[in-house]
């Protein structure tokens, strides 16, 4: 089945971009999003791509898509204390056509 | 105002006893889902349903129940079979049951056995 991974913790100064990486095994999967969870909260859908995009922007957020790796990434730009949170990766797996989440990210931005 | 709540936000059990968190949705959304979460883990999913009085398992769905009577609502009881049941739970809901429509979720109930 659909397996998500993505690294525990990313440090950064505020400012700086960050980039938060997941990877995926399902080549099948349509939809790939981006949650974020701050402490003691439920998940804040931040957004989406389809599998035929390679990039999405919205604001300060930069979704990439590599199909070929099936590699996701969420960028953000001009980091604020306030994008500090857990991040998600989830994706839809194929055959299950059920959410699937990676572990999470914590971000930790640093004044 | 539109929106998923959950009730109560925190949430005490003694072993051996059941308990039933509260999952309320004004979306007109047809799809209801719960989800576990531990510590440095992802969510895992409990049981899901796409349409009222209906519901399947997820995943993780031994020594947990739930109920579609209504649209909106979607109470999840964890009982006393359920082995290691402290953790933080949510519940989303989307427009359809289709595993492309986009889930929204609720602020959490962390349940804890004392």
């Amino acid at each position: 089945g659909e397996d998500v991974e993505q690294s525990l913790f990313l440090s950064v100064r505020e400012g700086d971009s960050s980039v938060i990486n997941c990877t995926y095994t399902d080549s099948s999967s349509t939809y790939l999003y981006w949650y974020k969870q701050e402490p003691g909260a439920g998940l804040q859908l931040l957004t989406y791509i389809f599998s035929n995009m390679d990039m999405k922007q919205d604001q300060r957020l930069t979704v990439l898509l590599n199909k070929k790796d099936k590699h996701l990434s969420l960028r953000i730009a001009d980091t604020q204390t306030g994008d500090s949170a857990i991040y998600f990766c989830a994706a839809i797996g194929g055959a299950t056509n059920k959410l699937i989440f990676g572990t999470g990210t914590l971000l930790a931005v640093q004044p | 105002d539109g929106g998923i709540t959950q009730s109560p936000k925190y949430l005490f059990r003694k072993e051996g006893q059941n308990v039933t968190l509260s999952c309320e949705q004004n979306l007109n959304h047809d799809a209801m889902y719960w989800y576990r979460q531990d510590p440095g883990q992802g969510l895992r999913l409990i049981y899901y349903s796409q349409i009222v009085n209906d519901f399947q398992k997820g995943d993780i769905a031994e020594g947990y129940s739930v109920s579609r009577e209504k649209k909106e609502s979607f109470p999840l009881t964890v009982t006393s079979a359920q082995k290691n049941p402290t953790a933080f739970y949510l519940c989303a809901s989307s427009i359809g049951g289709q595993g492309t429509d986009t889930q929204y979720f609720g602020p959490g109930t962390r349940l804890t056995v004392l």
